[in-house]
């Protein structure tokens, strides 16, 4: 398995524009997550799902910002419209089970740069 | 709130010594507990996992880890630190009233030195 997918590797847009990070999570697994990474705030929790359902958005930073899955093997992360405060490196990870049952599988996240 | 602190920003060693990263968590509930490091321009990957059971937890690369209640801690060790160690280390953690969602910490980055 080619593990968990993520794409671009990098964006840079400027402020105002809509932006959408892809994952691929790895086949078989029932659960997928979103995490933002920045200097100031560590690892968050963005989002994650249970069987393409949404199962916790309380991380979600606020309206701009909104998740999918509309299958097994893609979920979508889109900020529209996109802020300077938005940049951060975005990861995805997937696993069976959750947190308790095997370990989480996180991709090689997007480095998004909003200027 | 239920949380994981890890105290220490950066920690450098030398090559060949013993290593330990420090973790408190703060959970009502029995937590569960997980070392993950990222090497740079990479996602985590994990290094080892407490649920329940011995309280010393044995990982990949020859990392451990033991959980003391009493403490509030989750530290990790490792006997003698190898360059290729050099990297971001993050304890997280997850319990019931969490809804399972796994909490990081801040993160300790290791600097290596000959």
């Amino acid at each position: 398995d080619a593990g968990v997918i993520q794409s671009p590797r990098h964006e840079v847009t400027e402020m105002g524009q809509e932006v959408t990070l892809r994952c691929k999570p790895i086949s078989g697994h029932d659960y997928l997550f979103w995490y933002r990474q920045t200097m100031m705030r560590g690892l968050e929790l963005l989002i994650y799902f249970n069987n393409n359902v949404p199962i916790d958005d309380s991380g979600m930073p606020e309206d701009r910002f909104s998740a999918k899955m509309p299958n097994a093997s893609f979920s979508t992360l889109k900020i529209q419209p996109s802020e300077p405060r938005d940049s951060a490196v975005y990861f995805c990870a997937s696993s069976l089970g959750g947190v308790l049952g095997e370990k989480l599988f996180f991709g090689s996240g997007t480095q998004l740069s909003v200027l | 709130a239920q949380s994981v602190t890890q105290p220490d920003i950066h920690i450098t060693v030398s090559e060949g010594a013993s290593l330990e990263l420090r973790c408190n968590y703060s959970y009502g509930a029995t937590p569960y507990l997980f070392w993950y490091v990222q090497s740079p321009g990479q996602g985590l990957q994990l290094l080892l996992k407490y649920f329940s059971g011995d309280t010393l937890v044995q990982g990949i690369k020859g990392f451990e880890a033991e959980f003391k209640r009493s403490q509030s801690s989750f530290n990790l060790r490792k006997p003698s630190v190898h360059w290729s160690d050099a990297a971001e280390y993050f304890c997280a953690g997850a319990n019931s009233n969490s809804g399972y969602a796994l909490n990081f910490g801040k993160g300790t980055s290791l600097l290596v030195t000959p």
